[in-house]
């Protein structure tokens, strides 16, 4: 059975940083492309972050980019996002999600159950 | 970047009815669109790709149906479980985007 398990989330103030984790079990890791979802409270769903299986090519929301960094261990199965410089909006609930190939394709099946990051002084 | 435009964003509905979801898409994307059902404090749960293709273990009284720009979801005879906020989203292009949500709710 394919488990996401995402970690990091805390509250900090603006300006500040953080790194999410997303520990991924039951299937090979680097065959499959990743990416970051959050969804602010209350809100829709937005797209933040995604990665190949192989890693070499990462893809960013424009509202992160710059700001955001993700990258991924095949060694310990984890996915990873650093979040820095980070505001107010940045505030949600941030979900690891396995994409369906290989390549970034973009169809996130399964997803974790979230960590939240809350960005408040 | 991709608009997605969904409607409506909230549909009360009673269990037995049809239920229909549009989403529409500022340019085409060739069918490169899903459907996620999210329950509340749950992550989404992906229903349908490609616009009509049902995910292994979904019921089949979830179909997708459209092309180009416009999409539709519809859900007959509606079930207690089908309860639940609704999203398109396009896969066709980075930046990936999602439709505002649509959240059926009891009548």
């Amino acid at each position: 059975e394919v488990q996401l398990l995402e970690s990091g989330g805390d509250l900090v103030q603006p300006g500040g940083s953080l790194r999410l984790s997303c520990a991924a079990s039951g299937f090979t890791f680097s065959l499959y492309a990743m990416s970051w979802v959050r969804q602010a409270p209350g809100k829709g769903l937005e797209w933040v972050s995604g990665i190949s299986g192989s890693g070499v090519n990462t893809y960013y929301a424009d509202s992160v980019k710059g700001r955001f960094t993700i990258s991924r261990d095949k060694s310990r199965n984890t996915l990873y996002l650093q979040m820095n410089s980070l505001r107010a909006e940045d505030t949600a609930t941030y979900y690891c999600a396995k994409d369906r190939s290989i390549n970034f394709f973009g169809l996130f099946d399964p997803w974790g159950q979230g960590t939240l990051v809350t960005v408040s002084s | 970047d991709i608009q997605m435009t969904q409607s409506p964003s909230s549909l009360p509905a009673s269990v037995g009815d049809r239920v229909t979801i549009t989403c529409r898409a500022s340019q085409g994307i060739t069918n490169s669109l899903a459907w996620y059902q999210q329950k509340p404090g749950k992550a989404p749960k992906l229903l349908l790709y490609a616009a009509s293709r049902l995910e292994t273990g979904v019921p089949s009284r979830f179909s997708g149906s459209g092309s180009g720009t416009d999409y539709i979801l519809t859900i007959t005879s509606l079930q207690p479980e089908d309860f639940a906020t609704y999203y398109c989203q396009q896969h066709y292009s980075s930046p990936l985007t999602f439709g505002g949500g649509t959240k059926v709710e009891i009548k």
